[in-house]
């Protein structure tokens, strides 16, 4: 069974640092991986995805991941946070036949300080 | 209005009560899906619609009843709830299973 373990529940850093979010996943099939972005009380952006191609992905507000297969990983990198990046993040992975059922891991919570 | 859009934002609701909620995607897509999320817990999927169909039923229990009534809109019937129901319930939908796109969500508290 496919399953996703985001290795870091809490991430504090200071803004403008660099920040790297892990993602493992585990399948021994092809995958398609995303991240997505919860803000408080509100429901989860879609960040970036990785469905085929280069294995280097940009998404949006300056974010970008970078999937390995043969280390089974889907990082999500910025090189300069902002306090406005302050949010949970989510790592999921889907194969294509499975009718887009989503498997989540359990979020990183990303804390941008002053 | 465009996305996925969610009624109501928040809902109080007694435990003998019956409450619908509402979901509607503006993006042509095709499968619908309603995720539970509480706090300090993973994100649980719920059920699933593919062309107004249920393929998925995650072992929910009969107090949640889902309708599709056609692949824009997406409810959840809810009676006889418990306080451990209280939580986020997110609807997303999605064209031929790829990246989901999610609605703001309803905040359900259950007292």
């Amino acid at each position: 069974a496919q399953s996703v373990t985001q290795l870091d529940s809490q991430v504090p850093v200071f803004e403008e640092a660099p920040v790297e979010l892990r993602c493992n996943y585990s399948s021994s099939v092809s995958v398609y991986l995303f991240w997505y972005v919860q803000y408080p009380n509100q429901g989860l952006q879609l960040l970036l995805k990785y469905l085929s191609g280069s294995t280097l992905v940009k998404g949006i507000n300056g974010f970008e991941a970078e999937f390995n297969k043969s280390q089974t990983s889907f990082h999500l990198r910025k090189p300069s946070v902002h306090i406005s990046d302050t949010a949970e993040y989510f790592c999921a992975v889907t194969h294509g036949n499975q009718g887009g059922k989503l498997i989540f891991g359990q979020g990183t919570e990303l804390s941008v300080k002053p | 209005e465009t996305g996925v859009t969610q009624t109501p934002r928040h809902l109080v609701m007694g435990m003998t009560n019956k409450k619908s909620l509402k979901c509607e995607q503006h993006l042509g897509h095709n499968a619908m899906y309603w995720y539970k999320q509480s706090a300090k817990k993973p994100l649980e999927l719920m059920f699933v619609y593919n062309f107004k169909e249920q393929t998925e039923n995650n072992s929910v229990p009969s107090r949640f009843s889902p309708e599709c009534p056609n692949s824009s809109h997406l409810f959840l019937h809810l009676h006889t709830l418990q306080p451990e129901d209280s939580a986020l319930y997110l609807c997303a939908s999605s064209h031929e299973g790829y990246e989901q796109y999610f609605g703001p969500g309803t905040r359900l508290t259950v007292t």
